[in-house]
């Protein structure tokens, strides 16, 4: 069964400085891993995924993080924090023996100091 | 394109009452979900539709919870009658096709259900 533990609850940077938001992830098959990202109010929003193509994986708003097939990790970054940067990022897996349900992890909360 | 909707945003109800809450996909998409995050817990899957199908209930916690897909539109997923355990945020999601083919399921903004 798949399961996903992200490693931080809470992580706090200052504006202007990388954010790293750690993810493990355990999967039977090969997986697919997402990072959401939920503003307050608002629906969760795809940043990025991995589907077995290229393992660093690019997104929005400045964001990317790289599937480590010997780590089973798949964290995520960003060089330079911005104000609005702040919000719970969600680590998803979905394995691709054709299951639709995602596996979600507890979430990182990230705050973003001035 | 408008995305995914829910309704209503926020309900507070008593043990034991009944409580509907309504999920809107994106237009032409067959696909739809609802997964749901208790206080302190990671949001988990409940079920999945294609149309009016089920497809995977799975996640479902019990038998006070009806989930319907009529006409392959909206959804609604009934509560009845409430517990205590219920409250948190009920997230429906929406894809046109099968995950592996087009890779995201777009959110709603959630209904927070809170039973007293």
């Amino acid at each position: 069964a798949q399961s996903v533990t992200q490693l931080d609850s809470h992580v706090s940077v200052s504006e202007g400085t990388p954010v790293l938001l750690r993810c493990n992830y355990s999967s039977s098959y090969s997986p697919s891993l997402f990072w959401y990202v939920q503003h307050p109010n608002k629906g969760l929003q795809l940043l990025l995924k991995y589907t077995s193509a290229a393992t660093l994986v690019k997104g929005i708003n400045g964001f990317e993080a790289e599937f480590k097939k010997s780590e089973t990790s798949f964290h995520l970054t960003k060089p330079s924090a911005h104000m609005s940067d702040a919000a719970e990022y969600f680590c998803v897996v979905s394995d691709q023996g054709g299951s639709e349900k995602l596996v979600f992890g507890k979430g990182t909360k990230l705050t973003v100091n001035p | 394109e408008a995305g995914v909707t829910q309704f209503p945003s926020h309900s507070v109800i008593e043990k034991g009452q009944t409580v509907t809450l309504r999920c809107d996909p994106i237009s032409g998409h067959d696909n739809l979900y609802w997964y749901r995050r208790v206080m302190g817990k990671e949001i988990k899957f409940l079920l999945h539709f294609v149309k009016e199908s089920k497809q995977d209930e799975s996640g479902m916690p019990n038998n006070r919870f009806l989930a319907e897909r009529t006409g392959g539109t909206y959804s609604t997923l009934k509560v009845q009658p409430a517990e205590l355990e219920d409250s948190g945020v009920y997230f429906c999601a929406s894809s046109r096709g099968e995950l592996a083919l087009t890779g995201e399921q777009f959110f709603g903004p959630g209904t927070r259900l809170t039973v007293l």
